[in-house]
């Protein structure tokens, strides 16, 4: 069974600012990985996935994570925030033969 | 069309009532998944169709949830006898064939379900 845990539920951060939203999953196949983007009142939308090759992985809106197959993560980051990165970011996974299985949610909330 | 739809956007129903939330996916795209959002929680897994195969049922709550799906088009989700807790969004999503588990799954808007 997978499960994929998103141990902050919300992230205050300062415009401008660096950020980092955390994922860790447990899986036992191979996995595919994903981060989602869901602005208010709004559908996911997908910011970034990870499917094989290079663990960095770049995304839409100047986002990016790395996969750790050690440590089972795939951490969001993003360099400089701007009050338009406001959002919920759920971290998703799945793997051959398996659902999407996605995590709790954190809320990033970016301050003037 | 140009994304997923879904309608209604909003439902205020009372509880013991039936709803039927519906669901218009991308042409084309084969896979189908429900999803359920509590207030302030996480996506919870409810339901996939995949072309012709038997649907994965196995995140539907209770009975009183179903769900059906013409062909690989337009899904309909059932809740029979509604109460409280059945209160949330609720998000459909599909993805194109052959809806393998890396294939991005691209989501609608939801309907916000409220029973009083």
């Amino acid at each position: 069974a997978q499960s994929v845990t998103q141990l902050d539920s919300q992230v205050p951060v300062f415009e401008e600012a660096p950020v980092e939203l955390r994922c860790n999953y447990s899986s036992s196949v191979s996995v595919y990985l994903f981060w989602y983007v869901q602005y208010p009142n709004q559908g996911l939308q997908l910011l970034l996935k990870y499917l094989s090759g290079s663990t960095l992985v770049k995304g839409i809106n100047g986002f990016e994570a790395e996969f750790n197959k050690s440590q089972t993560s795939f951490h969001l980051r993003k360099p400089s925030v701007h009050i338009s990165d406001t959002a919920e970011y759920f971290c998703a996974v799945s793997g051959e033969g398996q659902n999407f299985v996605f995590g709790p949610g954190t809320r990033l909330s970016v301050l003037p | 069309g140009a994304g997923v739809s879904q309608s209604p956007s909003n439902k205020v129903t009372e509880k013991g009532k039936d709803v039927e939330l519906r669901c218009d996916p991308i042409s084309g795209h084969t896979a189908l998944y429900w999803y359920r959002q509590r207030l302030g929680q996480g996506l919870e897994f409810l339901i996939y169709f995949q072309g012709n195969s038997a649907p994965d049922k196995s995140g539907l709550p209770s009975d009183r949830f179903s769900a059906e799906r013409t062909g690989e088009s337009v899904s309909t989700l059932t809740i029979q006898r509604t109460q409280q807790e059945d209160s949330a969004v609720y998000l459909c999503a599909s993805s194109q064939s052959p809806g393998l588990s890396y294939n991005e799954q691209f989501f609608g808007p939801g309907t916000r379900l409220t029973v009083l």
